[in-house]
């Protein structure tokens, strides 16, 4: 079945730090990929998205490129700020079975400071 | 444009007790999916809707069902309720033609079981 690793978190990065979260996933067929921000208390937000390989999804300053070569989809920020503070969530959307289904990581904490 | 709406937000119910959630999704969209999110499982899909009928299930038991009308809203109720079932549940919606549409999500409900 479909599957997402996503590195273990907490992130800590001082303000305008350079962000890597790696993500890596199993799929069959031609999956689309996704990046999610969940913010304290809130739901999550779509951050960006790409449906074929070497697309880029871009948002907000945060970058991921879907690399079926190397089933990574690693989110990136050149210069992080407080306010990027959040869980970030890696997903794969399939269309198996007759219906949508999203398949998540586990999730990385981002803190940023100061 | 309104975005996925939850409600309520919060609930808090004892075992053996049932519970329904609502969701409206945004206008246009045909598909609706649930998820559980919990600390230790992370993000996990239940089911998915569109048009009416189920498309997709998860791996839980027969305690969890739902169903969605004509106008796309979805209920989801969770019957002989357990305390494993605390949990924040999240609906997200799309338009439904495919796994590369991304879906949008709701804040959630928070479920507490005592």
């Amino acid at each position: 079945g479909n599957s997402v690793t996503q590195m273990e978190g907490p992130v800590t990065l001082s303000e305008e730090a350079f962000l890597t979260i790696n993500c890596t996933y199993t799929a069959t067929g031609y999956p689309s990929l996704f990046w999610y921000v969940q913010y304290p208390g809130e739901g999550l937000q779509l951050l960006l998205k790409a449906t074929k390989a070497d697309d880029k999804g871009s948002n907000k300053g945060f970058e991921a490129t879907y690399r079926k070569e190397t089933t990574s989809f690693h989110l990136e920020k050149g210069s992080v700020q407080v306010s990027d503070s959040a869980v970030y969530f890696c997903a794969l959307g399939s269309f198996t079975g007759g219906g949508n289904k999203l398949t998540f990581g586990t999730g990385t904490q981002l803190k940023v400071e100061l | 444009k309104a975005g996925v709406t939850q409600t309520p937000r919060y609930l808090i119910k004892t075992r053996g007790q049932q519970v329904t959630l609502s969701c409206s999704p945004i206008s246009g969209h045909r598909s609706v999916s649930w998820y559980q999110q919990t600390p230790g499982q992370g993000l996990q899909f239940l089911f998915e809707y569109f048009s009416e009928t189920q498309r997709n299930k998860g791996n839980f038991p027969g305690r969890f069902s739902g169903r969605q009308f004509s106008n796309s809203r979805s209920e989801m109720n969770v019957s002989t309720l357990e305390l494993g079932d605390s949990a924040l549940y999240l609906c997200a919606s799309s338009f439904g033609d495919g796994g590369n549409q991304p879906q949008h999500f709701g804040d959630g409900t928070r479920l507490s079981i005592l």
